[in-house]
């Protein structure tokens, strides 16, 4: 069976300083993998989608990006964190040949102070 | 870009009465998502909508789709305690990308 791995459950990381969060996928081949975001008591924003390695797409202009280098890997990172890249951070990932599902990962509470 | 929409968001209900929580789309899609948050936790799904006029139910939750009038309503019966949780409506766009409702905040009350 498929399972999505996120990690770490919770982080807390000064300004300025850089960030590496990594969601792995296991049991299926070539998944298209997402990056969202949920700021406190806010909806959630898709902010990095892949269809496959090397190739990244971004929904909105930030101070984070995304880098899949292996097929079942997907890493979210910053050089420089600001306040307000403080959230809930959650992996996703479908089969590239089914587009009804989507599972989630269990997600990672940032909070940069 | 897709926007997707939710009313309302915040709800505080008693247990036993009934509710509705509506999501309305902007754009074309035949194809409508519901997930339940709770707090600190990642998202479960809950219904998938595949086709104008489609309604699934599950306990005390119904939700259907209006791929029409862009609407997908989540109606909830006889509420209970278990239910409190935040819940999001889903479109995805014509490249698979999903946009989410900005949530509905549900709590009951005994």
């Amino acid at each position: 069976s498929q399972t999505i791995h996120q990690w770490p459950a919770t982080l807390v990381q000064p300004v300025g300083s850089p960030l590496s969060l990594e969601c792995t996928v296991e049991g299926t081949s070539n998944p298209n993998l997402y990056w969202y975001r949920q700021a406190a008591g806010r909806g959630l924003q898709l902010l990095f989608y892949s269809v496959g390695i090397g190739q990244i797409s971004s929904e909105v202009p930030q101070n984070l990006s995304a880098s899949r280098p292996q097929d079942r890997q997907f890493i979210l990172s910053s050089k420089k964190l600001l306040l307000s890249d403080s959230g809930f951070y959650l992996c996703a990932w479908r089969r590239h040949d089914r587009p009804v599902e989507y599972t989630f990962g269990s997600g990672t509470r940032l909070t940069v102070v | 870009e897709l926007k997707v929409e939710q009313n309302p968001l915040f709800l505080s209900m008693q247990e036993g009465k009934n509710y509705t929580i509506y999501c309305n789309y902007s754009t074309t899609s035949d194809r409508l998502y519901w997930y339940r948050q709770d707090p600190g936790k990642s998202l479960e799904s809950l219904f998938v909508l595949l086709s104008n006029g489609a309604v699934k139910q599950e306990g005390r939750l119904m939700a259907s789709l209006d791929t029409k009038a862009r609407l997908s309503t989540l109606h909830i019966t006889a509420a209970v305690h278990d239910l409190s949780a935040t819940y999001f409506c889903a479109v995805p766009n014509t490249g698979n990308q999903f946009y989410f409702g900005t949530g509905t905040s549900l709590t009951v009350i005994p």
